[in-house]
C-alpha cells in the first residue's frame, strides 16, 4: 500500500515569492491534515479537510495561507507571499476518519527555505 | 501553554544498551497518549498508543511505554537498542476521545553510537 505523497521535498526561493505544496493520501483516507514543523519542534496542525471541506482551518494563516482539496482527494498547501520566518518542514497526513481511534499516517515532508 | 513536555532534547546510547525517553503531559484528565518516530527523510510512524486498560504498552519494533498517572507521565523504552533506532521520538496526546487533535512534544533526537 503506497503511503502518503508529498511533493516536492524540497524548496528553496527568496521571500515574497508563492510556493506550493502537494500531497496525496492514503487511497480511500477521507481525513487529510496539514502540518508545520518548525526546526527542533514538533508538528503543529495547519488545516484538517473531511473529504473537500475545511473543518479545522484555526491554525492557518489566512492572510498568506491558503489550501485547497477540490475532488476530496489530493490537497494543495499555498504560501503567498513567502516571508524568512515560513522556513520549516510542511506534513501530510491522512486518516480513514478523524477519530483518535485512527492512525493518522504521515508523508515525508517538504522542506522549504526561504532567503 | 505547554500540552506535552519532553525533557530531554538530545540523548546519545550504545548500541545494544538500553533506552528510556520520557514524556509529562500537563492535563488533569487522562488524554490520550502517543509515541511517534521520525527517521531522517522519512514520515513520522506511530510506534504505540494508549487509550485506557493495562498502563503498559507495547508497539512496533520492540518498543514499550508506561503510563503512571500518578506522575503524568508515558515514558518509551527499548531494552535493546540497535543502530537503526537513531531518529527523533515525538510524544503526543489528544485531550478527548474521538478528538483528532494531535499535540505533540518537542521531540528527543536518539544518537545510538556502535
Amino acid at each position: 500500500e503506497a503511503g502518503v505523497v508529498q511533493s516536492p521535498r524540497y524548496k528553496i526561493i527568496e521571500k515574497k515569492q508563492p510556493v506550493a505544496f502537494w500531497c496525496n493520501p492514503i487511497s480511500g483516507h477521507n481525513t487529510l491534515y496539514w502540518y508545520l514543523q518548525n526546526l527542533g519542534q514538533g508538528p503543529e496542525l495547519l488545516i484538517r479537510y473531511e473529504n473537500e471541506e475545511a473543518v479545522d482551518d484555526s491554525q492557518l494563516p489566512k492572510d498568506r495561507f491558503s489550501a485547497e482539496r477540490l475532488k476530496g482527494v489530493d490537497s494543495t498547501l499555498k504560501i503567498q507571499p513567502a516571508e524568512l520566518g515560513d522556513s520549516a518542514v510542511y506534513l501530510c497526513a491522512s486518516s480513514l476518519s478523524p477519530s483518535s481511534y485512527n492512525e493518522q499516517f504521515f508523508g515525508p515532508g517538504t522542506r522549504l527555505t526561504v532567503l | 501553554a505547554q500540552s506535552v513536555t519532553q525533557p530531554d532534547i538530545h540523548i546519545t546510547v550504545s548500541e545494544g544498551a538500553s533506552l528510556e525517553l520520557r514524556c509529562n503531559y500537563s492535563y488533569g484528565a487522562t488524554p490520550y497518549l502517543f509515541w511517534y518516530v521520525q527517521s531522517p527523510g522519512q514520515g513520522l510512524q506511530l510506534l504505540l498508543k494508549y487509550f485506557s486498560g493495562d498502563t503498559l504498552v507495547q508497539g512496533i519494533k520492540g518498543f514499550e511505554a508506561e503510563f503512571k498517572r500518578s506522575q503524568s507521565s508515558f515514558n518509551l523504552r527499548k531494552p535493546s537498542v540497535h543502530w537503526s533506532d537513531a531518529a527523533e521520538y515525538f510524544c503526543a496526546v489528544v485531550l478527548e476521545e474521538g478528538d483528532y487533535k494531535l499535540s505533540f512534544g518537542a521531540g528527543t533526537t536518539v544518537t545510538v553510537r556502535a
